[in-house]
C-alpha cells in the first residue's frame, strides 16, 4: 500500500464549478498536510498547507484534513481556467525530512 | 532571490552513457532534494542533504545513482550507465530548516531521454 494515494483524473469541469480533490493516507503519525500545484513542464509549487485535522480557507481554496479516516481533500470554489495544472496532496514524513507525494490529479477547467 | 535553476533543461543520451545535472538552490537554503517524476505520477523522493551532509537516500536508489552537494552549496547528480528507466524529469528542491512545514521550492526540472 503506498503511503499516499491519490486518484489521477483527469479532472475536467466547466468554469465557475466546485472542485473537490482528495487523497488517503495510511500512517496515523502524519501531521502535516500539503497541497501542490504543478503547471506543465514547471516545478510544483506550495498552494496550501494544513496541520492536523480541521479546514483552511484560502480565497477560494479550502484544505481539509479528516485525521480520523485518513482523508485530505482540497476544494476549489468558481474554479478558474488558470486553475487547469496538477494538483499534488504532499505530507512531510518525519521533522521535515522528506515529503512524499500523491501521484497528482490533472485539472482542466473549461471556459 | 533567483529561485532554485537546474541544468541542462533536457538531456539526452544514449543507453550506457553517463549524465550529470547540476542544481543551484536558493541561495539561503540549507537543506536540497532531488525527486523523480515520471508522467502521470507524482515527485518520488531520490535524496537530501542537509548543508553537505547527505542525511538520506531512498532504498529505490541504484548505485548507479550519485549525489554530492561540495560547500553545501550546489548540487550535482550523477547517473552512471544509464538505462531506458531512467527517462524522467530529475527535479530539485530546496528548503529552509525552522521554517513553519519546510516549504519546498523546486526548480523547473531536468528532463532526462535515453534513447
Amino acid at each position: 500500500q503506498k503511503e499516499v494515494e491519490q486518484d489521477p483524473g483527469p479532472l475536467s469541469v466547466p468554469e465557475g464549478a466546485i472542485v473537490s480533490l482528495n487523497c488517503t493516507y495510511s500512517n496515523s503519525a502524519f501531521q502535516y498536510f500539503m497541497w501542490y500545484r504543478q503547471y506543465s513542464r514547471k516545478g510544483p509549487e506550495l498552494l496550501m498547507y494544513t496541520y492536523s485535522s480541521g479546514n483552511k480557507e484560502d480565497g477560494r481554496f479550502t484544505a481539509q484534513v479528516d485525521k480520523s479516516s485518513k482523508y485530505i481533500s482540497l476544494f476549489i470554489r468558481d474554479s478558474q481556467p488558470s486553475d487547469s495544472a496538477t494538483y499534488l496532496c504532499a505530507i512531510p514524513y518525519s521533522s521535515a525530512s522528506k515529503i512524499i507525494f500523491g501521484s497528482g490529479t490533472r485539472l482542466s477547467i473549461r471556459p | 532571490d533567483t529561485g532554485v535553476s537546474q541544468n541542462p533543461r533536457h538531456k539526452i543520451t544514449k543507453r550506457g552513457q553517463n549524465v550529470t545535472f547540476r542544481c543551484d538552490p536558493i541561495s539561503e537554503h540549507n537543506r536540497l532534494y532531488w525527486y523523480r517524476q515520471t508522467l502521470g505520477q507524482g515527485p518520488e523522493f531520490l535524496t537530501y542533504f542537509q548543508n553537505e551532509a547527505q542525511l538520506e537516500k531512498s532504498r529505490l536508489l541504484s548505485d548507479r545513482f550519485s549525489a554530492e552537494r561540495p560547500k553545501g552549496s550546489f548540487s550535482t547528480l550523477e547517473i552512471q550507465r544509464t538505462e531506458q528507466g531512467d527517462s524522467a524529469m530529475y527535479l530539485c528542491a530546496s528548503s529552509l530548516t525552522g521554517r513553519g512545514t519546510g516549504e519546498l521550492f523546486f526548480g523547473e526540472g531536468s528532463r532526462l531521454t535515453v534513447l
